[in-house]
């Protein structure tokens, strides 16, 4: 069964550093989503990115966040000078359509010292 | 500001028991409201996704129902067991805007 596919699973940075997550999703979904936990909050919505372009951002997802989909099968979420409060879970997620499942990638644990 | 709200935080039944619980969502400008499962150390694995009013859909013991009008579904379990212990998440998209907000989730334990 297909599945959307994340790297690393862990990574440790040092604040001020910019990080690279990578997802795979599924390969004929549309729309790409990337949502953050950080422990013990809940599951927030960061962006959304369908035909080449980003959807929706929440309040989250300010300039120090970008998102790219740079070959037609990763799509990136780059953090450009992390701070501790970045420290969290990161999943990226896909669908075919809007309203369609979205399927969830294993996470990226990223940790900001 | 959109909330999605879930009741209660956490249960804890026995096995066998059936169980319930309410996720409430914005009323107007509804698009979609997906149920997901959360088990510790592994991703959201998606339940339902439901789009109409009255909508009712049904996957194994469990099921869940869809109320539009009022903003809230229901999400039942028949005959807990263990392995249903888990978060369950519900989240909502409105029909101008693509973001997806997350409710806080139900803990369910099922007590051997």
């Amino acid at each position: 069964e297909p599945e959307v596919t994340q790297t690393p699973s862990h990574q440790v940075t040092q604040m001020g550093q910019e990080v690279i997550l990578r997802c795979v999703p599924i390969s004929n979904h549309l729309y790409f989503y990337w949502y953050r936990q950080i422990l013990g909050q809940k599951v927030e919505f960061l962006v959304s990115f369908y035909n080449n372009e980003i959807s929706e951002k929440s309040e989250i997802f300010d300039d120090q966040f970008s998102v790219e989909r740079p070959d037609g099968s990763n799509f990136t979420l780059k953090i450009r000078s992390t701070k501790l409060e970045d420290s969290a879970m990161y999943f990226c997620a896909s669908s075919y359509g809007r309203t369609d499942t979205q399927y969830f990638g294993p996470g990226t644990r990223l940790t900001v010292l | 500001i959109l909330n999605v709200e879930q009741s209660p935080q956490s249960l804890h039944v026995q096995e066998g028991d059936s169980t319930n619980f309410t996720c409430s969502f914005p009323s107007s400008n509804f698009y979609a409201l997906h149920w997901y499962r959360w088990e510790t150390a592994k991703s959201p694995e998606a339940l339902f996704v439901m789009t109409l009013n009255g909508d009712e859909k049904k996957k194994g013991r469990i099921s869940a129902t869809l109320n539009t009008k009022e903003g809230y579904s229901y999400l039942y379990i028949k005959g807990s067991q263990p392995e249903d212990s888990a978060t369950y998440l519900c989240a909502f998209t409105g029909t101008s805007y693509d973001k997806v907000i997350f409710g806080p989730g139900t803990s369910l334990s099922v007590i051997p």
